[in-house]
């Protein structure tokens, strides 16, 4: 089936440090969502590409369908940069619908 | 003001009840979703609507039926409760099929 592969399943940041989130796609992905969920369960916006690269502030996000990936990158990692990170996007077989990674369980420690 | 919300934030229910969660959105968007959240995991879809029309069905028992009554609205019924059926219901929508944006969630707990 459609399938969304994240890596890593955790990751620890000190604060002012930075890392790269990736989603992995097993077929071909017309666009990616990312998403921050909070400590409050609450799902976050952060990026929608159907190519190339977005920044916003300190994070940056780029998106190759052809070689089926994504990736985000967090830059100078704040406390409250502390969640966890889904990617997802719509597969071919629906359009109606997101198919979400496994997310990745950030923690940003002083 | 937030501009989509679900009702209520938090349910508990006992095993062979029905419940309603509700959803509203204010965005204007034609496409409404219903996802599911269970402990820890990522998010399942489970119904999406067009113009208050089903397009997509992926939740295989009948016990959950997706309700719109206008255009806005996209409510979720959930017949004979089991306590599997504790999660996080997510409500969503987008214009036309493109960027989801998400309602805080309802926590259903079912003893």
């Amino acid at each position: 089936g459609d399938q969304v592969e994240q890596s890593p399943s955790a990751l620890s940041l000190h604060e002012g440090t930075g890392s790269a989130l990736r989603c992995n796609f097993t077929t071909t992905m017309r666009a990616v969502q990312w998403f921050q969920q909070n400590s409050r369960g609450s799902l976050i916006n952060l990026f929608y590409l159907a190519s190339g690269t977005k920044e916003n502030g300190r994070l940056k996000s780029t998106f190759n369908s052809k070689e089926s990936y994504s990736t985000l990158h967090i830059r100078d990692a704040q406390l409250e940069d502390s969640g966890t990170y889904f990617c997802a996007a719509p597969p071919p077989s629906s359009f109606s619908k997101l198919v979400f990674g496994q997310g990745t369980s950030l923690s940003v420690v002083p | 003001d937030p501009k989509i919300i679900q009702k209520p934030k938090y349910l508990v229910a006992v095993t062979g009840s029905e419940k309603i969660l509700i959803c509203e959105q204010y965005l204007g968007h034609n496409a409404m979703y219903w996802y599911r959240q269970s402990a820890k995991k990522p998010l399942e879809f489970m119904f999406s609507y067009s113009y208050q029309k089903l397009m997509d069905n992926q939740t295989a028992s009948s016990r959950f039926q997706p309700q719109s009554s206008k255009k806005n609205h996209l409510d979720l019924q959930i017949t004979a409760l089991k306590p599997d059926d504790s999660a996080t219901y997510f409500c969503a929508s987008s214009p036309d099929w493109y960027e989801q944006y998400f309602g805080p969630g309802t926590r259903l707990t079912v003893l």
